[in-house]
């Protein structure tokens, strides 16, 4: 079965140190990879999402990520964080052509910046 | 605000009761997925309608059912609770039938059985 698999389940960061959190999926012909936030008490937002292209991928808030094939990896970094990014982060993949018509999630890493 | 309308968005009930969720895409959306959001189980999909018409389903438990109506609004049912339903549960919903370009979600419904 697809899966995706976020590597850590807490990450504590000092604020304005940089971060990179953790995303492995399954190998697959066609993927598409997504990053989401959640904020405390609050629905799921969109931060990026890698369709085709340019490895690198920019997002809101400062945040980038890079798809890497070979790695089946779609790490999320920041080089500098801050107070307002302490949220929990969901990566996310649709396995196209696989029969499947919805996202899988990973089962979420919480960023805490630690003032 | 996102676009994805979710009600209520707090519901308190006792075990063994039914209760309806309702959502209402974002506009030009056609496809609605339901997802339960729980601490040991994470974001786990239940069901998803495209057009009115159930278009996959995922580990969704046999006392909930869900529809989608002509308007495109859907409602999640969830009846002869349990203690172990209490979750947040989230609708998204995306253009097509596919989620290529990912989900847009509303705010969720705060479940909790008592």
């Amino acid at each position: 079965a697809q899966s995706v698999t976020q590597l850590d389940s807490q990450v504590p960061v000092f604020e304005e140190a940089p971060v990179e959190l953790r995303c492995n999926y399954s190998s697959s012909v066609s993927v598409y990879l997504f990053w989401y936030v959640q904020y405390p008490n609050q629905g799921l937002q969109l931060l990026l999402k890698y369709l085709s292209g340019s490895t690198l991928v920019k997002g809101i808030n400062g945040f980038e990520a890079e798809f890497n094939k070979s790695q089946t990896s779609f790490h999320l970094r920041k080089p500098s964080v801050h107070i307002s990014d302490t949220a929990e982060y969901f990566c996310a993949v649709y396995y196209s052509g696989a029969g499947s018509y919805q996202l899988t999630f990973g089962k979420g890493t919480k960023l805490s910046v630690i003032p | 605000d996102s676009g994805v309308t979710q009600t209520p968005k707090h519901l308190i009930t006792a075990t063994g009761q039914r209760v309806t969720l309702r959502c209402s895409p974002r506009s030009g959306d056609l496809s609605v997925y339901w997802y339960q959001q729980s601490l040991d189980q994470g974001l786990q999909f239940l069901i998803q309608y495209y057009n009115g018409e159930e278009r996959a389903k995922g580990n969704i438990l046999e006392r909930f059912s869900a529809q989608q109506f002509p308007d495109l609004h859907s409602e999640l049912n969830l009846s002869s609770l349990e203690l172990g339903d209490s979750a947040l549960y989230f609708c998204a919903s995306s253009p097509g039938g596919q989620p290529s370009y990912g989900y847009t979600f509303g705010s969720g419904t705060r479940l909790t059985v008592v």
